[in-house]
């Protein structure tokens, strides 16, 4: 069974940086790309960043193009989300997720973990 | 406002059959295939339909999708109230180069 559990999140301050994990179980890790996805509260869902299986080729959103890194660690089985120059709007809860096939095709998501970004 | 629209509301009673609409351009449904999600209140999505039709093991049969041209279309038969969820497509944007979402659409059982 898959099993994404992330962890890393928290309040913090306009402008400042969070690193949030996702730590996978159930699956070969290092054989499927993988995804953070989030949404602002009462919010729809928005696609913020994927990576490649071998972590070769990564993926953003434009609204986090520049201060968000994807990463991930095949021999430890973690997702990070490296989030820098936080804003307001970034507040929302993030999704680890993994693809049935490809980059994006048919996500399986993890529990989610609250970022809140607020002074 | 969202790449895909998708109504921000539907509703049917228990047993009917609804159908949640999400309209795109050739640059995302046009040309890739279409995926559903259903969040149920204060849970994270769950993944219903990929590659336009497909269920994933355990997903109800009662559950199918289908895709035309720029538009796709998830169906709910033999409506229970336990499918009182938000339902959202994605798919991939050729000129984005990244995941687009509908906006969701809030199903209501009556």
């Amino acid at each position: 069974e898959v099993q994404l559990l992330e962890s890393g999140g928290g309040l913090v301050r306009p402008g400042g940086s969070l690193r949030l994990s996702c730590a996978a179980s159930g699956f070969t890790f290092s054989s499927y790309a993988m995804d953070w996805v989030r949404q602002a509260p009462g919010k729809g869902l928005e696609w913020v960043s994927a990576i490649r299986d071998s972590g070769g080729s990564t993926y953003y959103a434009d609204s986090v193009k520049g201060r968000f890194t994807i990463s991930r660690d095949n021999s430890r089985n973690t997702l990070y989300l490296q989030m820098n120059s936080l804003r307001a709007e970034d507040t929302a809860v993030y999704y680890c997720a993994k693809p049935t096939r490809g980059i994006t095709v048919g996500l399986d998501w993890g529990q989610g973990t609250l970022v809140t970004v607020s002074s | 406002q969202s790449v895909l629209t998708q109504p921000p509301s539907a509703s049917g009673t228990p047993g009917q059959r609804v159908t949640i609409s999400c309209s795109g351009s050739s640059s995302n449904i046009g040309g890739n295939t279409v995926n559903w999600y259903q969040q149920l209140p204060g849970t994270a999505p769950k993944l219903l339909i990929y590659d336009n039709n497909q269920r994933p093991s355990g997903v109800p049969d009662r559950f199918s999708g289908s895709k035309s041209g720029t538009s796709a279309s998830l169906a709910i038969s033999g409506l229970q109230s336990e499918d009182e969820a938000d339902y959202y497509c994605a798919t991939w944007d050729d000129s984005l180069n990244g995941v687009v979402f509908g906006g969701g659409t809030k199903l209501t059982v009556l």
